[in-house]
Protein backbone atom coordinates (compact mmCIF):
# COMPACT_ATOMS: atom_id res chain seq x y z
CA UNK A 1 0.00 0.00 0.00
CA UNK A 2 0.87 3.54 -0.16
CA UNK A 3 3.23 4.57 2.43
CA UNK A 4 5.54 7.20 3.78
CA UNK A 5 9.14 6.88 4.94
CA UNK A 6 12.26 8.02 6.46
CA UNK A 7 15.60 8.01 5.22
CA UNK A 8 17.21 7.87 8.31
CA UNK A 9 16.46 5.92 12.01
CA UNK A 10 18.56 8.39 13.88
CA UNK A 11 20.27 11.98 13.20
CA UNK A 12 22.95 13.10 15.55
CA UNK A 13 24.09 16.69 15.70
CA UNK A 14 26.38 19.12 17.70
CA UNK A 15 23.89 22.01 19.41
CA UNK A 16 23.96 25.03 17.45
CA UNK A 17 24.15 23.08 13.98
CA UNK A 18 21.44 23.23 11.47
CA UNK A 19 20.00 19.63 11.15
CA UNK A 20 18.50 18.38 7.99
CA UNK A 21 15.54 15.20 8.61
CA UNK A 22 14.22 13.69 5.28
CA UNK A 23 11.36 11.95 4.23
CA UNK A 24 10.14 10.44 1.07
CA UNK A 25 6.52 9.62 0.05
CA UNK A 26 4.63 7.26 -2.30
CA UNK A 27 1.64 8.50 -2.73
CA UNK A 28 1.47 11.10 -5.47
CA UNK A 29 -2.30 11.69 -4.73
CA UNK A 30 -1.16 13.82 -1.57
CA UNK A 31 -1.53 17.14 -1.14
CA UNK A 32 -0.83 18.07 2.44
CA UNK A 33 1.97 17.43 4.71
CA UNK A 34 2.75 17.61 8.12
CA UNK A 35 5.99 17.47 10.55
CA UNK A 36 5.40 16.60 14.14
CA UNK A 37 7.68 16.26 16.50
CA UNK A 38 7.24 13.63 19.25
CA UNK A 39 9.05 13.35 23.00
CA UNK A 40 9.12 10.79 24.77
CA UNK A 41 6.27 9.49 26.39
CA UNK A 42 4.10 12.40 24.96
CA UNK A 43 1.69 13.16 21.40
CA UNK A 44 2.88 14.39 18.36
CA UNK A 45 3.26 17.92 18.24
CA UNK A 46 2.69 20.04 15.16
CA UNK A 47 5.52 21.63 13.59
CA UNK A 48 5.00 22.87 10.26
CA UNK A 49 2.60 21.94 7.20
CA UNK A 50 3.29 22.52 3.66
CA UNK A 51 0.49 22.01 1.33
CA UNK A 52 1.69 20.67 -2.71
CA UNK A 53 1.06 23.91 -4.10
CA UNK A 54 3.86 25.28 -2.77
CA UNK A 55 7.35 24.13 -2.45
CA UNK A 56 8.76 25.81 0.59
CA UNK A 57 7.21 27.17 3.89
CA UNK A 58 9.32 28.59 6.84
CA UNK A 59 8.02 29.06 10.28
CA UNK A 60 10.09 29.92 13.70
CA UNK A 61 13.54 27.88 13.15
CA UNK A 62 12.03 25.51 11.16
CA UNK A 63 11.87 25.15 7.24
CA UNK A 64 10.12 22.74 4.95
CA UNK A 65 11.16 21.78 1.48
CA UNK A 66 8.34 20.02 -0.76
CA UNK A 67 9.95 18.63 -4.10
CA UNK A 68 7.11 16.71 -5.67
CA UNK A 69 9.10 15.47 -8.47
CA UNK A 70 10.79 12.97 -6.56
CA UNK A 71 8.20 12.83 -3.91
CA UNK A 72 10.73 14.27 -1.14
CA UNK A 73 9.91 16.15 1.88
CA UNK A 74 12.35 17.77 4.19
CA UNK A 75 12.30 19.45 7.24
CA UNK A 76 15.57 22.12 8.15
CA UNK A 77 15.59 22.85 11.75
CA UNK A 78 17.87 26.15 12.64
CA UNK A 79 20.22 26.02 15.35
CA UNK A 80 19.76 22.68 16.85
CA UNK A 81 19.09 23.44 20.50
CA UNK A 82 18.98 20.56 23.15
CA UNK A 83 15.21 20.94 23.56
CA UNK A 84 14.65 19.58 19.80
CA UNK A 85 15.78 16.30 20.76
CA UNK A 86 12.71 14.18 19.78
CA UNK A 87 11.18 11.94 16.99
CA UNK A 88 9.91 13.62 14.35
CA UNK A 89 7.43 12.12 11.86
CA UNK A 90 6.44 13.34 8.57
CA UNK A 91 2.65 12.70 7.67
CA UNK A 92 0.70 12.68 4.47
CA UNK A 93 -3.10 13.46 3.55
CA UNK A 94 -3.89 12.71 0.43
CA UNK A 95 -6.79 14.74 -1.73
CA UNK A 96 -10.19 13.56 -0.44
CA UNK A 97 -8.66 11.79 2.78
CA UNK A 98 -10.28 13.61 4.85
CA UNK A 99 -8.01 13.78 8.31
CA UNK A 100 -6.32 10.52 7.71
CA UNK A 101 -2.27 10.96 8.39
CA UNK A 102 -0.24 8.26 7.17
CA UNK A 103 3.35 8.20 9.16
CA UNK A 104 6.54 6.89 8.40
CA UNK A 105 8.41 5.12 11.40
CA UNK A 106 10.44 8.61 12.46
CA UNK A 107 13.44 9.71 13.17
CA UNK A 108 15.19 10.05 16.44
CA UNK A 109 17.21 13.47 16.53
CA UNK A 110 19.49 13.72 18.91
CA UNK A 111 21.13 17.07 19.89
CA UNK A 112 24.88 16.47 21.71
CA UNK A 113 26.39 19.46 23.43
CA UNK B 1 -7.17 28.13 24.85
CA UNK B 2 -7.36 23.73 25.60
CA UNK B 3 -5.69 21.54 23.46
CA UNK B 4 -6.58 18.36 22.89
CA UNK B 5 -7.67 16.36 25.66
CA UNK B 6 -7.63 12.26 27.04
CA UNK B 7 -8.31 10.06 29.19
CA UNK B 8 -7.21 8.24 31.28
CA UNK B 9 -3.64 8.65 30.53
CA UNK B 10 -2.78 5.07 31.54
CA UNK B 11 -4.98 2.19 31.92
CA UNK B 12 -4.01 -1.91 32.45
CA UNK B 13 -6.71 -4.25 31.25
CA UNK B 14 -6.66 -7.92 31.22
CA UNK B 15 -6.99 -10.13 28.02
CA UNK B 16 -10.88 -10.63 26.49
CA UNK B 17 -12.07 -7.54 28.40
CA UNK B 18 -13.43 -4.44 26.87
CA UNK B 19 -11.83 -0.84 27.46
CA UNK B 20 -13.24 3.16 26.33
CA UNK B 21 -10.76 5.98 25.74
CA UNK B 22 -12.53 9.42 25.74
CA UNK B 23 -11.27 12.21 23.90
CA UNK B 24 -12.29 16.19 24.13
CA UNK B 25 -11.16 17.89 20.56
CA UNK B 26 -9.55 21.71 20.90
CA UNK B 27 -11.01 24.14 21.32
CA UNK B 28 -13.15 25.18 17.81
CA UNK B 29 -12.71 21.66 16.56
CA UNK B 30 -15.71 19.66 15.04
CA UNK B 31 -14.10 16.18 14.07
CA UNK B 32 -12.23 13.69 15.74
CA UNK B 33 -10.05 11.14 14.45
CA UNK B 34 -8.38 7.98 16.86
CA UNK B 35 -4.89 6.15 15.99
CA UNK B 36 -2.77 3.94 17.82
CA UNK B 37 0.99 3.97 18.23
CA UNK B 38 3.05 0.89 19.21
CA UNK B 39 6.46 1.32 20.30
CA UNK B 40 8.40 2.34 18.04
CA UNK B 41 6.24 3.15 15.44
CA UNK B 42 4.57 5.71 14.00
CA UNK B 43 0.57 6.48 14.30
CA UNK B 44 -1.69 4.35 12.43
CA UNK B 45 -4.91 5.64 11.98
CA UNK B 46 -7.98 3.91 12.73
CA UNK B 47 -10.99 5.94 11.75
CA UNK B 48 -12.42 9.89 12.21
CA UNK B 49 -15.41 10.88 13.14
CA UNK B 50 -17.61 14.12 11.92
CA UNK B 51 -21.02 15.39 12.36
CA UNK B 52 -21.14 12.38 14.93
CA UNK B 53 -20.70 9.53 12.15
CA UNK B 54 -17.70 7.68 11.21
CA UNK B 55 -16.38 8.96 8.06
CA UNK B 56 -13.33 7.21 7.45
CA UNK B 57 -11.73 3.72 8.55
CA UNK B 58 -8.51 2.30 9.07
CA UNK B 59 -7.57 -0.92 8.81
CA UNK B 60 -8.94 -2.08 12.06
CA UNK B 61 -11.42 -4.60 13.19
CA UNK B 62 -14.52 -3.84 14.54
CA UNK B 63 -13.81 -4.40 17.89
CA UNK B 64 -12.71 -1.36 17.69
CA UNK B 65 -15.68 1.08 17.68
CA UNK B 66 -16.16 4.65 18.04
CA UNK B 67 -18.75 7.33 18.65
CA UNK B 68 -18.84 11.37 18.67
CA UNK B 69 -20.92 13.26 21.05
CA UNK B 70 -23.01 16.66 19.93
CA UNK B 71 -20.33 18.48 21.82
CA UNK B 72 -17.89 16.66 19.53
CA UNK B 73 -16.55 14.44 22.24
CA UNK B 74 -15.53 11.32 21.43
CA UNK B 75 -15.08 7.70 22.48
CA UNK B 76 -12.82 4.61 21.51
CA UNK B 77 -13.71 1.54 22.65
CA UNK B 78 -12.28 -1.94 21.77
CA UNK B 79 -13.67 -4.86 22.84
CA UNK B 80 -11.99 -8.50 23.57
CA UNK B 81 -8.61 -7.21 23.94
CA UNK B 82 -5.48 -8.75 23.02
CA UNK B 83 -2.20 -8.55 24.09
CA UNK B 84 -1.75 -6.72 20.51
CA UNK B 85 -3.47 -3.96 21.38
CA UNK B 86 -1.30 -2.48 23.65
CA UNK B 87 -0.20 0.82 22.77
CA UNK B 88 -0.39 4.41 22.75
CA UNK B 89 -4.06 5.69 21.53
CA UNK B 90 -4.03 9.26 20.01
CA UNK B 91 -6.51 11.11 20.08
CA UNK B 92 -6.49 13.88 17.15
CA UNK B 93 -8.84 17.24 16.08
CA UNK B 94 -9.47 19.38 13.33
CA UNK B 95 -11.71 21.97 12.09
CA UNK B 96 -13.92 20.39 9.07
CA UNK B 97 -13.75 16.64 7.64
CA UNK B 98 -10.21 17.82 5.55
CA UNK B 99 -7.69 19.94 4.69
CA UNK B 100 -7.25 21.84 8.06
CA UNK B 101 -4.41 21.60 10.53
CA UNK B 102 -5.05 18.52 13.07
CA UNK B 103 -3.66 18.38 16.27
CA UNK B 104 -2.78 15.23 18.54
CA UNK B 105 -3.39 14.73 22.48
CA UNK B 106 -1.03 13.70 25.07
CA UNK B 107 -2.68 10.44 24.07
CA UNK B 108 -3.65 7.16 26.37
CA UNK B 109 -1.49 3.73 27.22
CA UNK B 110 -3.25 1.10 27.05
CA UNK B 111 -1.55 -1.80 28.35
CA UNK B 112 -3.17 -5.61 28.19
CA UNK B 113 -1.78 -8.31 30.52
Amino acid sequence: GESVGLHLPTLSVQEGDNSIINCAYSNSASDYFIWYKQESGKGPQFIIDIRSNMDKRQGQRVTVLLNKTVKHLSLQIAATQPGDSAVYFCAENPTGGGNKLTFGTGTQLKVEL
Amino acid sequence: DAGVTQSPTHLIKTRGQQVTLRCSPKSGHDTVSWYQQALGQGPQFIFQYYEEEERQRGNFPDRFSGHQFPNYSSELNVNALLLGDSALYLCASAQGPSGNTIYFGEGSWLTVV
